[in-house]
């Protein structure tokens, strides 16, 4: 499979504990992303790799949020001290360059459950 | 107000309807304007895409931007009961993006159901 993959997909966890996912996405793909969907509405962005580097973050992302693409390949999102309102579907997503436009695609997502 | 609005619905119809889906939006450094769909628990997948104003047909499936009213629709065309779904609007505006990231902006989705 070349697709984007994601794990783990369900994740249940209670308030305060720490989780961390994992991104692989398609192997020449160098852009990456990190989008969050809650229950009824769109996914919303996150933050952006290009590479390893981490070029841009959303305001949503919080201080206990944080994202790593070490050697521009697989990524990890993880929270610290999780939050009921962190419960949410966590979507990575990943493109590649010198196309016309920028089509992202996309993993099946992280459902994450913080009881 | 968001930058993309989108009808959350529901929307049921029969199969064989003609389906109109819209989102309008407020920024007009949009450029590129995507029609996504994603199944119950999967991620999106790109159904299409327009460039600027105008019209794309891919099968079954028309997508129109109109620019000067900042407004896009999809049409689907003798609906099958597969076609059940939420159907998530998605822009770029390409320029104003940090690091050039050309990050998606979503509406909220229509869920779209079929029935046979």
């Amino acid at each position: 499979d070349t697709g984007v993959s994601q794990d783990p997909r369900h994740k249940i966890t209670k308030r305060g504990q720490n989780v961390t996912f994992r991104c692989d996405p398609i192997s020449e793909h160098n852009r990456l992303y990190w989008y969050r969907q809650t229950l009824g509405q769109g996914p919303e962005f996150l933050t952006y790799f290009q590479n390893e580097a981490q070029l841009e973050k959303s305001r949503l992302l919080s201080d206990r949020f944080s994202a790593e693409r070490p050697k521009g390949s697989f990524s990890t999102l993880e929270i610290q001290r999780t939050e009921q309102g962190d419960s949410a579907m966590y979507l990575c997503a990943s493109s590649s360059p010198g196309r016309t436009y920028n089509e992202q695609f996309f993993g099946p997502g992280t459902r994450l459950t913080v009881l | 107000q968001k930058e993309v609005e989108q009808d959350p619905g529901p929307l049921s119809v029969p199969e064989g309807a003609i389906v109109s889906l819209n989102c309008t939006y407020s920024n007009s450094a949009f450029q590129y304007f995507m029609w996504y769909r994603q199944y119950s628990r999967k991620g999106p997948e790109l159904l299409m895409y327009t460039y600027s104003s105008g019209n794309k047909e891919d099968g079954r499936f028309t997508a129109q931007v109109d620019k000067s009213s900042k407004y896009i629709s999809l049409f689907i065309r003798d609906s099958q009961p597969s076609d059940s779904a939420t159907y998530l609007c998605a822009m770029i505006h390409p320029i104003l993006t940090q690091g050039g990231s050309e990050k998606l902006v979503f509406g909220k989705g229509t869920k779209l159901t079929v029935n046979p």
